[in-house]
């Protein structure tokens, strides 16, 4: 079963310019996460998707950062645009279910560099 | 609001010690909690979990004990080797509006040495 694929893993830009991450879940997860991990710190979830809504951006910074999934499958995260503070892993998870107990499953993370 | 809190490290052993890394929790209600694993240049892994109070959560010789009385959920392994060198992360499972999301600890680095 292949994994979480995430591309780029690797992104330097400059302030004020944009940047998108792509992520492919795990074939027939429904549920997928984009999580923030800055250095030093755990994972902090960003979205998360049921199928191709929306179920939780209580901590997505609208103003500047954005994130759609289209037909349920393939997800792309953005931020326009970048500041500083957005230097981070962003890290792509799914789970076959959003509910109980169940795991996620973790991709290798895009690793931005703000300058 | 729920929140998770690991000691800090780096936590240095040498090979065989016993392992113990303290986990503990704020939530209402009852999370289900984990250990993640990240493995240099890795993404996390699931260690183990447990979904109810007084589980026990055990895989690859490490394990944890779900302590509703203490709110914690302490990782232990009797005998470390050299490649479980990672970073660990304890997460609750918090649910709202009937779908969970992970609250992580800030992460704590263990390096083994032979």
């Amino acid at each position: 079963e292949a994994g979480v694929a995430q591309s780029p893993r690797y992104k330097i830009i400059e302030k004020r310019q944009s940047v998108a991450f792509w992520c492919n879940p795990i074939s027939g997860h429904a549920t997928l996460y984009w999580y923030q991990q800055i250095l030093g710190q755990g994972p902090k979830l960003l979205i998360q998707f049921q199928n191709n809504g929306v179920v939780d951006d209580s901590q997505l910074p609208k103003d500047r950062f954005s994130a759609e999934r289209l037909k349920g499958v393939d997800s792309t995260l953005k931020i326009q645009p970048a500041k500083l503070e957005d230097s981070a892993v962003y890290l792509c998870a799914s789970s076959s279910t959003g509910t109980g107990g169940g795991e996620q499953y973790f991709g290798p993370g895009t690793r931005l560099t703000v300058t | 609001g729920n929140s998770v809190t690991q000691m800090e490290g780096p936590v240095t052993l040498s090979e065989e010690a016993f392992l113990t890394i303290n986990c503990t929790y704020t939530a209402t209600g009852y999370p289900s909690l984990f250990w993640y694993v990240q493995y240099p240049g890795e993404g996390l892994q699931l260690l183990l979990k447990a979904t109810k109070a007084d589980d026990k959560g055990s895989n690859k010789g490490f394990e944890a004990t779900y302590r509703k009385e203490t709110t914690s959920f302490h990782l232990e392994k009797g005998s470390v080797q050299v490649s479980d060198s990672a970073v660990y992360f304890c997460a609750l499972s918090q649910g709202t509006g009937g779908y969970n999301k992970l609250i992580f600890g800030a992460g704590t680095r263990l390096a083994v040495h032979p």
